[in-house]
């Protein structure tokens, strides 16, 4: 069975600073790991995906993501945080034993203070 | 136009009401999506179809029904709406290269 937990709901930081947002993930099977955002009042769009190969990941938007098979990790970062990068941020896995449906973890709130 | 097309945008209905939320696609992707999402508990799977003739449920499908009229379409209904029904749902399509979602439909039930 597939999982994911996002560790903290909300994150604020300053403009220019680190943005780290925590995922870890449970499956059975070699999974698949995305990550999405959700600006306000939009829909979901990808940010980087995992699937084979590189375990580091670059996405648009400066963001990048490193998958730990021993931790169990796939942790977004972005060096220096924009005012534009506040939104909603899901972690999200999929397996080819649950036929690639995506399962999601609750999701990480971004604030960006000037 | 958008690839995956839900409407309406945003509906408020009455409790036992019933209400279709429509979604269409010109990706031409067999697989097709229904989700909610609430506030601290992310996307939640609804129901899933692989081709016209082949319907899934999800993780939570119950009070929920759905339609695929044709690989382009998928309905979603809510036979007699309750309050705990609120919430945003989105409506995707999976292709080789991913998924593709909707913009949401934010469900209002009073």
């Amino acid at each position: 069975a597939q999982s994911v937990t996002q560790l903290g709901s909300h994150v604020s930081v300053s403009e220019g600073a680190l943005v780290l947002l925590r995922c870890n993930y449970s499956s059975s099977v070699p999974p698949y790991l995305f990550w999405y955002v959700q600006y306000p009042n939009q829909g979901l769009q990808l940010l980087l995906k995992y699937t084979t190969g590189a375990t580091l990941v670059k996405g648009i938007n400066g963001f990048e993501a490193e998958f730990k098979k021993s931790e169990t990790s796939f942790h977004l970062t972005k060096p220096s945080a924009h005012m534009s990068d506040a939104a909603e941020y899901f972690c999200a896995v999929s397996e080819l034993d649950n036929d690639y449906k995506l399962s999601f973890g609750a999701g990480t709130t971004v604030t960006v203070r000037a | 136009d958008a690839d995956v097309t839900q409407t309406p945008r945003n509906r408020i209905t009455k409790t036992g009401k019933r209400i279709m939320l429509e979604c269409s696609q010109t990706k031409g992707h067999d697989r097709m999506y229904w989700y909610r999402q609430d506030p601290g508990l992310g996307l939640r799977l609804i129901y899933y179809s692989f081709d016209v003739k082949d319907i899934n449920k999800g993780e939570i499908s119950d009070g929920y029904s759905v339609s695929r009229q044709a690989q382009a379409k998928f309905s979603l209904s809510l036979e007699s709406a309750i309050p705990n029904q609120t919430a945003l749902y989105f409506c995707a399509t999976r292709g080789v290269q991913g998924y593709t979602f909707g913009s949401g439909t934010r469900l209002t039930v009073v």
